[in-house]
């Protein structure tokens, strides 16, 4: 099984509607972090987490939100979806020796 | 504020050629440095860091890079490509700081037989 789960992999919804995309790792990492990556524009972080009662934006966090349910749970959320949404959308996590992160495959969502 | 700059979007070389992935970083702080490789319908697979110690590190691969702290750069080398290097190449800098990870915009990397 893969250290960092991300669900769904690929999601096509509609204009206006409130989506969830879920992440679970088994890292046992407090840091997780989500990152929207868009062709020409690399990954820009959407929001962070240090550990379950820390949330903080990044530099995209307009039209995004976030819940921290567990250490290892870490969903984003578009409250109301629009097209300019459309991109790739990667969960990481780190320890806090902050070695690297690691990545989910990626959650690809088209909003029509 | 952090920053990093993967000079070309789109680099192209011959098999066997040797593989040259320029990156620039802005730092105010000793940073941390990293190559992230992206094979097509994939996620980001670490090639290699630098955090502390010795300036050229070697990563998966046969990749290397080496921190130039006077030129701020970390260019990822590989002396011979391979076909199967065909992928996006991500540099990403960070500070013991502020953790989370400042990507570039990436390079794609294509390998011609």
């Amino acid at each position: 099984d893969a250290d960092v789960t991300q669900t769904p992999r690929n999601r096509i919804t509609k204009t206006g509607k409130r989506i969830m995309l879920e992440c679970s790792q088994t890292k046992g990492h407090d840091r997780m972090y989500w990152y929207r990556q868009d062709p020409g524009l690399g990954l820009r972080l959407i929001y962070y987490s240090f550990d379950v009662k820390d949330i903080n934006k990044g530099e995209i966090s307009d039209g995004y939100s976030v819940s921290r349910q567990a250490q290892a749970k870490f969903s984003l959320s578009l409250e109301s979806a629009i097209p300019n949404q459309t991109a790739l959308y990667f969960c990481a996590t780190s320890d806090s020796g902050w070695t690297e992160a690691f990545f989910g495959q990626g959650t690809r969502l088209t909003v029509v | 504020a952090q920053s990093v700059t993967q000079l070309g979007s789109h680099v192209s070389v011959s098999e066997g050629a040797l593989v040259l992935l320029r990156c620039n970083y802005s730092s105010s702080v000793p940073p941390y440095l990293f190559w992230y490789v992206q094979y097509p319908n994939q996620g980001l697979q670490l090639l290699l860091k630098y955090t502390t110690g010795a300036t050229l590190v070697k990563g998966i691969n046969g990749f290397e890079a080496e921190f130039k702290k006077s030129e701020t750069s970390f260019h990822l080398t590989k002396p011979s490509a391979h076909m199967s290097d065909a992928a996006e190449y991500f540099c990403a800098v960070s500070d013991v700081s502020t953790p989370p990870l400042v990507f570039g915009k990436g390079t794609r990397l294509s390998v011609i037989a």
